[in-house]
This record gives structure tokens, sequence and C-alpha cells, in this order.
């Protein structure tokens, strides 16, 4: 199975500050296809998993631009341009190019 | 807009089986299939499988072999997964989730938690 793992594990964050999570894949996430199926979900307090990002970049209907992400191969990255309060919560990428599907561990971002 | 709307939390004991439902509406139902993920108390996700709509077919993960099964009510639009043999470990917050192979998840149902004890 493919390994996913996230840097930093918690994020304490001033508001109105960037935020930065990496993830790192233990195989390539291209898929045969062309395309490389990474995906963010963002999972706030008591509540499902949000999806975010899916295809490495791509926002998903309602996200806020603030949230980007990037990167290829192995190395991926979720950025969020100006942390807001209702940002709190805990990040995961998640990879659906090789079967089983694999979740990282999870990144928590939190206000200082 | 789409939904998935899943049944409610259940107690079990060790041994026993548990079925749980995700009703979906709002878009068409054959062309997506339902995964199942499942979070244990703080813990990250764990996919445990998936059902193609359209065809029925299923891929459960390894772990989960022997004791999983995800079936489809069409007329209901409706997904439902039951595990047996329940263990203590089986313990989880249990989320259906709307996926279009090979891609992940676009959208997930509230969740169900299922509690095992003795």
């Amino acid at each position: 199975d493919i390994v996913m793992t996230q840097t930093p594990l918690a994020s304490p964050v001033t508001l109105g500050q960037p935020a930065s999570i990496a993830c790192r894949s233990s195989q390539s996430l291209v898929h045969s296809d062309g395309d490389t199926y990474l995906s963010w979900l963002q999972q706030r307090p008591g509540q499902p998993p949000r999806p975010l990002i899916y295809k490495i970049s791509n926002r998903f209907s309602g996200v806020p631009d603030r949230f980007s992400g990037s990167g290829a191969g192995t190395e991926f990255t979720l950025k969020i341009s100006r942390v807001e309060a209702e940002d709190v919560g805990v990040y995961y990428c998640m990879q659906a190019t090789q079967f089983p599907p694999t979740f990282g561990q999870g990144t928590r971002l939190e206000i200082k | 807009q789409v939904q998935l709307v899943q049944s409610g939390s259940e107690m079990g004991k060790p041994g026993a089986s548990v079925k749980v439902s995700c009703k979906t509406s709002g878009y068409t139902f054959s062309n997506y299939g339902i995964s199942w993920v499942r979070q244990a108390p703080g813990q990250g996700f764990e996919w445990m499988g998936w059902i193609a709509v359209y065809n029925g077919h299923t891929d459960y993960e390894r772990k989960f072999q022997g004791r999983l099964s995800m079936t489809i009510e069409r007329p209901t639009m409706t997904v439902y997964m039951e595990l047996r043999s329940l263990r203590l470990d089986d313990t989880a917050v249990y989320y259906c989730a709307r996926v279009r192979r090979p891609g992940g998840p676009d959208n997930w149902g509230q969740g169900t938690l299922i509690t095992v004890s003795a």
C-alpha cells in the first residue's frame, strides 16, 4: 500500500498569516491515465470530512480561493494564504491513484 | 444538491453484526460508486471498500475480507455496509462517500457511530 506522510503534524498559525502542509507519498501518484489522484480534505471538530482539493490543485465547488494545492509525483503541498478562524481543524491528504486508497495521518491546524 | 444520509448510531456486542445504510439523492445514482471509510476515536481515516453502483462490483480492503459486505438497493438509491464478527476495535465512525474511480470521494455522508462493547 502507498504510505502517505504529512508534515507537520500540528501547525499553530496566527490569524491572517499563511499556512502550509506537506504530504509525501511512498510511490509516485501518477496514474496510468496521466492524472494524479491526490486530494486534500478538511475535518472541522465534530464534523465529517470536507473535500477541498482534487487532482493536486483543483478546488471543489464552494472552497475559498485562499486554499491552493500544488506538487507532483510524490511531493505535494496544501497552502492557506491567510488563515481564518473557520479553518481550524485537521487536514488530510489522500491518494486514490493506487488501490487501496490511503490517507495521511493528518495535520492539526490551530490558532496561536 | 448531492446528499448522502446515513443511518443512526448503533451499539453491538463482540461477534455480532451491524448494517449501516447510506441513502443518496441529487445525482445519477449509477454514475458513481460508494466507498466506505472509518475513523476510530481520535484517529485518522481507514478505507474499507468500494461498490460500483452500475454493476454491483465490490473491492474490499484485505483486512476486512470475509466479514464485510456492501450491497445496493436501487429503487431507494441506498447503499448498505454490513460488518460481521464485530471486534472491540471496530468502534469507529463509519462514513459513506461518493466516488468516481479512479478519483477520490467528492461528497461524504454525515457518519454513523458504531460502538462495540461487551
